[in-house]
Formats: C-alpha cells, structure tokens, sequence
C-alpha cells in the first residue's frame, strides 16, 4: 500500500531563516507528489506539485521542492521563512483519494 | 467564486443530535470526497463518490451517510453525535480520469460536540 512519511511532526525556526521539511514516499511507479499548506483555520491550498520533468519544483509563497527518486523524497524547502508561514504542511502521493502524510507544524519565531 | 463551499463552517451541538454538512463544488470535478482532521491534524479519508456513485467508504461509524444528489454535491449526515466525533470535517473535489490533478479543498467545518 501506498505511504507517505513526513518524518517531523514540528519544525520551529526563526524568521529570516531556512527551513526544510521532509517527505518520503513509497510508490516506485508514475509518482505524482504535491505539497499543501493549511494556515490555521483553513483548509488545504496546494502549495506545488510534481508531475514529470525537472525534479525542481517551484511553488507559490517562495516554497521549491525536489523530487529524487533514488531516496524516493521530494523535501520542501523555503530559503528565508517569514511569520505568515507558520502553518501546517502535508506532502501527499497521488491516488483516489490522495495519500496524505501525518502533516509537519512549521512554527516561525520572530 | 469559491471552488469547494462548505456549510456551516462552525457546528456546535450536544451529544445524541442528529447534524448535516453540506458541500458543493463548481469545478466541474467528478469526484468528491470526505475528510475528518483529528486533534492532532491527521486527515483521513471517509467517504468518496464518483459521478454520484459511493468509491471508498472507509471504516466509518454507520452514523455517517453521505449522500451526492448530483455529482456537484456531497452532503455528510450524522446520526446520534457522540463527543468523538468532534473534529474538523473537510470536502474536497477532484477529476479522477487526471490523477496528476490535485484536489481542491473546502474551508472545513468545525464540529464541536458538547
């Protein structure tokens, strides 16, 4: 079966800095990977996703992950964090319904 | 022009009523599915109805029935609340034939249950 491991639960960083969150996933065929962001009291926006092609994607709000398929990762990553991304983050793999991971709390600290 | 709509976004009852959560889409999507985030943020999947037609039905409680009027509608109807049954309830749509297709989200409603 399918699975998607986000490996930290909670991820605290100060604002200005870098942060990036970790996503592994299992499926070894046609993967599709998306990442979505929930700001407190909202639901899902998908942040990027990753369908073929380059393994570096870019998404909005400065976030960019990369696909490698060797480690079967595909890690977020954001160069310098601003307050407003405190969210929580799930890295989810393709499939009906999406296979989603337990979710990552990144909390910026000003 | 909200893609997925969710009503109410706030659900505050006692323990043994009977509640119903409406969601609609107007993406044209074919699928449409339920979603219960716990406490602790995890998101697991309930129901799903393709073209009206129930596709996943997990192991939810029969206190739950969804139901799809038409394929632009999923409806979610509790029996009997009871106080774990608080959480946030989200609906999502999606075009199946385009698995590369992301789904869409509603806003969540907030079930609290007293």
């Amino acid at each position: 079966a399918q699975s998607v491991t986000q490996l930290d639960s909670q991820v605290p960083v100060f604002e200005e800095a870098p942060v990036e969150l970790r996503c592994n996933y299992s499926s070894s065929v046609s993967v599709y990977l998306f990442w979505y962001v929930q700001y407190p009291n909202q639901g899902l926006q998908l942040l990027l996703k990753y369908l073929s092609g380059s393994t570096l994607v870019k998404g909005i709000n400065g976030f960019e992950a990369e696909f490698n398929k060797s480690q079967t990762s595909f890690h977020l990553r954001k160069p310098s964090v601003h307050i407003s991304d405190t969210a929580e983050y799930f890295c989810a793999e393709k499939g009906t319904p999406l296979v989603f991971g337990k979710g990552t709390r990144l909390s910026v600290i000003a | 022009d909200t893609a997925v709509s969710q009503t109410p976004k706030y659900l505050v009852t006692q323990m043994g009523n009977d509640k119903s959560i409406k969601c609609e889409q107007n993406l044209g999507h074919d699928t449409m599915y339920w979603y219960k985030q716990d406490s602790k943020k995890f998101l697991k999947i309930m129901f799903s109805y393709n073209n009206k037609e129930l596709i996943i039905n997990e192991t939810v409680p029969n206190r739950f029935s969804p139901k799809s009027p038409d394929k632009a509608h999923l409806n979610l109807h509790i029996n009997s609340l009871e106080l774990g049954d608080s959480a946030v309830y989200f609906c999502a749509s999606s075009q199946v034939r385009d698995l590369n297709q992301p789904q869409h989200f509603g806003d969540g409603t907030r079930l609290s249950i007293l």
